[in-house]
This record gives C-alpha cells, structure tokens and sequence, in this order.
C-alpha cells in the first residue's frame, strides 16, 4: 500500500523559511516522479512542483520560482520542498503525491503565513 | 500555460446521473485525470488517462473525451459520492495544471 506521510508544516512569519517532508513507503520510491500540490483554505488545488526520479529534472508553478525548492533523497525514501520568502498567500495545505498514471496523495501539512 | 474551466456546482438527485465537465482552452497533449476530494480528506484518484477507472473505483464513475471537453460521470448517484472533484492534465512535460474544481451536491 502506498503510504506518503507529510511533516514540517506550521506557522511562520511573512519572509520566514520552512521545510517540509515526506517519508514514502509501500513502493520503489526511486522508481517515481514526485510533486508537492498545495490548496489555500477554501480554495482549489494548486499544482507546485515536481521532481524526476533522479532528481536530475526540477519544475515549478511560476508563483515559487527563486522561492521554493524541491529535493529527494532516494536512499531515505524522501521527498522536500525548501520554502523561503514566504508569503502570507503561501499559506495553505501542502500534499506529496506519487505520480504513476495518476497521482497518489498523502494526508498534507499545513502551512501558515502570518505575523 | 492552459487553463481547465469546470463548473462550479453541480447538483443532483440521489439515484440521478451527475455529469461534470472539464473544458480546455487548448487541446492537451496529455491525458485528464479526475480525482474525488471530501472535506478534510486528500484527493482520490477516481479516473485516469481520460477513462480508465482504478481498481476500488466503483463502476458508476466513468470518464470521456469529445475534443477538448472531458467529462465525468457519476451514474446512480449515491449520497457518498457529494465531494469536490477535480480534473488535472499535463500542461508540458514535467509541468501540471487542475482544473477550478466542482463541489457535487447530492439533494
């Protein structure tokens, strides 16, 4: 069973920095393209970023060009995303999702924004 | 980038047959997915690549493409199925875009 636990999340000030995880188990990580997805309270899904496999192709909404950054580490089953500059209209839920024909999402963290 | 318009609101009898549409303003190279959100949970996967169902998907929900309108549809409405769902494609490789979202309610 696919299983994407998120951490890292919680509140911080406008210009704060904050990293979040995600721990996969249940299927070859290494093996996946990986993303973060967010969504602002009462609002829809919002792509993010996206990892290749190795780690070797990154891609970013244009909203967190320069600001945010996504990693992985394959030999700890991991995924991140580097938040810095961080805005008040970063603040929402962030998921991990596996994508394999179709996205498998974790439960989310969330992340806000405020002074 | 392109963007997914989706209806709002789609209201229906339990029983009923929901349809929500998925429109592009350009055809996408890739595929649409849909997934089924309730409140406080992450999305589920309920259709891929335009109208495949996964496995544990229940057979009323069903996907189709007609140009650059993509359509799910939910026959026999039950009340479990009220959710927010969502369409996603590719916008160019490594790149993604969702569609605005529907709130499904079942009267």
């Amino acid at each position: 069973e696919v299983q994407l636990v998120e951490s890292g999340g919680g509140l911080v000030q406008p210009g704060g920095s904050l990293r979040l995880s995600c721990v996969a188990s249940g299927f070859t990580f290494s093996r996946y393209w990986m993303s973060w997805v967010r969504q602002a309270p009462g609002k829809g899904l919002e792509w993010v970023a996206s990892i290749k496999q190795d780690g070797s192709e990154k891609y970013y909404v244009d909203s967190v060009k320069g600001r945010f950054t996504i990693s992985r580490d394959n030999a700890k089953n991991s995924l991140y995303l580097q938040m810095n500059s961080l805005r008040a209209e970063d603040t929402a839920v962030y998921y991990c999702a596996r994508d394999s024909s179709g996205w498998s999402w974790g439960q989310g963290t969330r992340v806000t924004v405020s002074s | 980038s392109y963007e997914l318009t989706q209806p709002p609101s789609v209201s229906v009898s339990p029983g009923q047959t929901a349809r929500i549409t998925c429109s592009a303003d350009a055809l996408p190279k890739q595929y649409v997915y849909w997934y089924q959100q309730k409140p406080g949970q992450a999305p589920v996967l309920v259709i891929y690549k335009d109208s495949e169902r996964p496995s544990g998907i229940p057979e009323r929900f069903s996907g189709s493409r007609s140009g650059t309108t993509f359509t799910l549809t939910i026959s026999g409405v039950q009340a479990e199925d009220e959710a927010d769902y969502y369409c996603q494609s590719a916008d160019r490789s490594g790149t993604y875009v969702f569609g605005t979202g529907t709130k499904v309610t079942v009267l």
